[in-house]
């Protein structure tokens, strides 16, 4: 299986401020990365998936990237809204796995 | 707009089996781009992938349950179902249901969850 590991666990910051998550793969899987964001009581949203695509409708405040196993997930400039937690999940083949979560909490 | 909607008990004795059922509106089932899925939380931790099926047959279970899970799909009906035996405490989860994306392997639309308590 493949094993997804996020960083940090959880972030504080301010509105305005710009927010970086990392996730790293235990082995290669090129692009086939997806980012959700999940607030209290609620399902996942998708965010982002193939790495750096954007769901329609997402705000163009959030990004993906990648550099060889590690994905960035930053969004430019907090909004009240984006506090959250987010995961990655790598969408390369089953068995699905995702990252531990990262709590974004105000500051 | 696709809409899922997971429906079975809250509650579930120990050793008993669960089912739950997500219902499909807006959409067919039938899709051939796309699987669907079932993925559930435990209360306060991360995300854990169940299993995955297409409409006509291949089925996809996470290694650690896959003993004891059963995954089906009922045309008819624009439904699919889990059933998850042999039930613990650590089977205590809310459980989302949710379409995969048959190319790029992402989840969405997602169910709004179950919450199941395994308790006697």
């Amino acid at each position: 299986d493949i094993q997804m590991t996020q960083s940090p666990s959880s972030v504080s910051a301010s509105v305005g401020d710009r927010v970086t998550i990392t996730c790293r793969a235990s082995q290669g899987i090129s692009s086939w990365l997806a980012w959700y964001q999940q607030k209290p009581g609620k399902a996942p949203k998708l965010l982002i998936y193939a790495a750096s695509t954007l769901q329609s409708g997402v705000p163009s405040r959030f990004s993906g990237s990648e550099s060889g196993t590690d994905f960035t997930l930053t969004i430019s400039s907090l909004q009240p809204e984006d506090f959250a937690t987010y995961y990655c999940q790598q969408t390369k083949n089953f068995p699905l796995t995702f990252g531990g979560g990262t709590i974004l909490e105000m500051k | 707009q696709l809409h899922l909607q997971e429906s079975g008990p809250g509650l579930v004795r120990p050793s008993e089996t669960l089912a739950l059922t997500c219902t499909v509106s807006g959409g067919s089932i039938s899709s051939t781009t796309h699987y669907w899925g079932w993925i559930r939380q435990p209360p306060g931790k991360g995300l854990e992938w169940i299993a995955s099926k297409y409409y006509s047959g291949s089925t996809y279970t996470s290694p650690s349950l896959m003993s004891r899970v059963t995954m089906s799909v009922d045309t008819s009906k624009n439904q699919f179902s889990l059933r998850l035996r042999s039930l613990t405490a650590a089977d205590t989860a809310v459980y989302y249901c949710a379409r995969v994306d048959q190319k790029e392997m992402f989840l969405d639309p997602w169910g709004q969850g179950v919450l199941v308590t395994v308790s006697s």
